[in-house]
């Protein structure tokens, strides 16, 4: 079975500050996608990034960037010169697998708060 | 173009009582979802959907829970006989077909059972 650990419950930092959020995976696929959401106060989950694990060129889009490293099954995130709208719920998640179920499992998700 | 939509956007019952939740997914997609959130975690998922066939169910989907898309378009959840320990944050979303898409959430459900 999947399993995705995002050990960071809660991180709190000064705005403008760097903040990077970890996610772990364990799968057994040998190939896959692994994605980022975000969600806000208001509740839906917005779509951020997916990237397949064929794939380890870090991406960056913006002021966030993303780290893949296949070796460590890590997938961490980092906002540069974090803004308050950046305050919300950030998830990992990755698809299932066997039995042709294609729902996503999610970590229990990283609550960042940015301080003005 | 549109996203997502739930409806309703609250919904507050009694235990015992039966409800039902509404889906509209981006008209392009004929791949639909549903999740289950409690607080503090992350989505759960439920159930999928690829056009009118429900492909798969997760263990989470009991008995009571029964959810249609009957012309392949929008869906419908439908919680019978609710109790408290359903209360919880229903997520919709919608896809391509290949599975390995994006899925795009809607704004969800929040049940809350008293």
């Amino acid at each position: 079975a999947q399993k995705v650990t995002q050990a960071q419950t809660e991180i709190s930092v000064v705005e403008k500050e760097d903040v990077t959020l970890d996610c772990v995976y364990e799968t057994r696929d040998t190939t896959y996608y692994l994605f980022w959401y975000k969600q806000p106060p208001s509740g839906e989950l917005v779509f951020l990034i997916r990237r397949n694990s064929f794939d380890e060129q870090n991406e960056i889009s913006g002021r966030y960037s993303w780290n893949f490293q296949k070796s460590t099954s890590s997938f961490n995130f980092t906002i540069t010169a974090s803004q308050v709208v950046d305050s919300a719920v950030y998830f990992c998640a990755l698809p299932n697998s066997g039995g042709g179920a294609d729902g996503l499992t999610f970590g229990k998700g990283t609550h960042l708060i940015i301080q003005p | 173009d549109t996203g997502v939509s739930q409806d309703p956007r609250h919904k507050i019952t009694k235990r015992g009582q039966n409800v039902t939740f509404r889906c509209d997914p981006i008209s392009e997609h004929n791949r639909l979802y549903w999740y289950r959130q409690t607080l503090g975690q992350g989505p759960e998922f439920l159930t999928y959907f690829q056009n009118e066939a429900q492909l798969e169910k997760s263990r989470l989907l009991s008995d009571r829970f029964s959810a249609e898309r009957p012309k392949g378009s929008f869906s419908t959840l439908e919680i019978q006989r609710t109790e408290q320990g359903d209360s919880a944050m229903y997520l919709c979303a919608s896809s391509f077909t290949s599975g390995k898409e994006t899925q795009y959430f809607g704004p969800g459900t929040r049940l809350l059972v008293l």
